[in-house]
């Protein structure tokens, strides 16, 4: 199976400023296809997991503009150009190029 | 809007069953694959299993400590996913969401958790 590891695994950040969170996969996540099934989600306290960020850079519908995606092969990162109060949540990876699709182990940020 | 309404989560003992449900709305649900995921206490997400659609054969995948234990089937005629779960154990414990395909949207989950 493809291990998904995240680092930093907590992220104090001032709001207003940036933050970056990265993913890294055990084997490349390129697909036969062509396309790297490399998505990012956000899950608020108390709130369901959801989609920000798939196949590396593509913003998801409702998604703000400060979230962006960036990688190819084994490494990717989330940023987040300006940190909002909103922001605060838990951060996964996750790959859908190989069976069975897997996560990291999430990312907590929260403000200092 | 697409909703997804999971039901059915429950305080088990050890051995038990339960068998869960989504009900979808706001999109064609029998064109859809849809998946269960699972956030455990302390491990994270951990994706269970996915079912195709009709005509892909509605084949189900499962993720292999769940095989054998759980069966994920739809009825399209009532816009449903279920995830059957047995033989229930402790590290079963978490909050069940299902997903449409793999992780795009998410319904709020049901908890389960099992305990003697």
């Amino acid at each position: 199976d493809i291990v998904m590891t995240q680092t930093p695994l907590s992220s104090p950040v001032t709001l207003g400023q940036p933050a970056s969170i990265s993913c890294r996969s055990s084997q490349t996540l390129v697909d036969s296809d062509g396309n790297t099934y490399l998505s990012w989600l956000q899950q608020r306290p108390g709130q369901p997991p959801r989609l920000l960020i798939y196949k590396i850079s593509n913003r998801f519908s409702g998604v703000p503009d400060r979230f962006s995606g960036s990688g190819a092969g084994t490494d990717f990162t989330l940023e987040i150009s300006r940190v909002e109060a909103e922001d605060v949540g838990i951060y996964y990876c996750m790959q859908a190029t190989h069976f069975p699709p897997s996560f990291g182990q999430g990312t907590t940020l929260d403000i200092k | 809007e697409v909703q997804l309404v999971e039901s059915g989560g429950d305080l088990v003992r050890p051995g038990g069953s339960l068998r869960l449900s989504c009900a979808a709305s706001g999109f064609t649900f029998k064109d859809a694959w849809m998946s269960w995921v699972r956030l455990v206490p302390g491990k994270g997400l951990e994706w269970i299993g996915r079912i195709k659609r009709e005509v892909d054969g509605a084949t189900v995948d499962y993720a292999v400590p769940v095989k054998g234990r759980f069966t994920i089937s739809r009825d399209d005629s009532k816009n449903t996913l279920y995830l059957q779960i047995n033989s229930l154990r402790t590290e079963d414990t978490g909050v069940y969401y299902c997903t449409t395909d793999i992780g795009v949207h998410w319904g709020r989950g049901t908890l389960v958790t099992v305990s003697s």
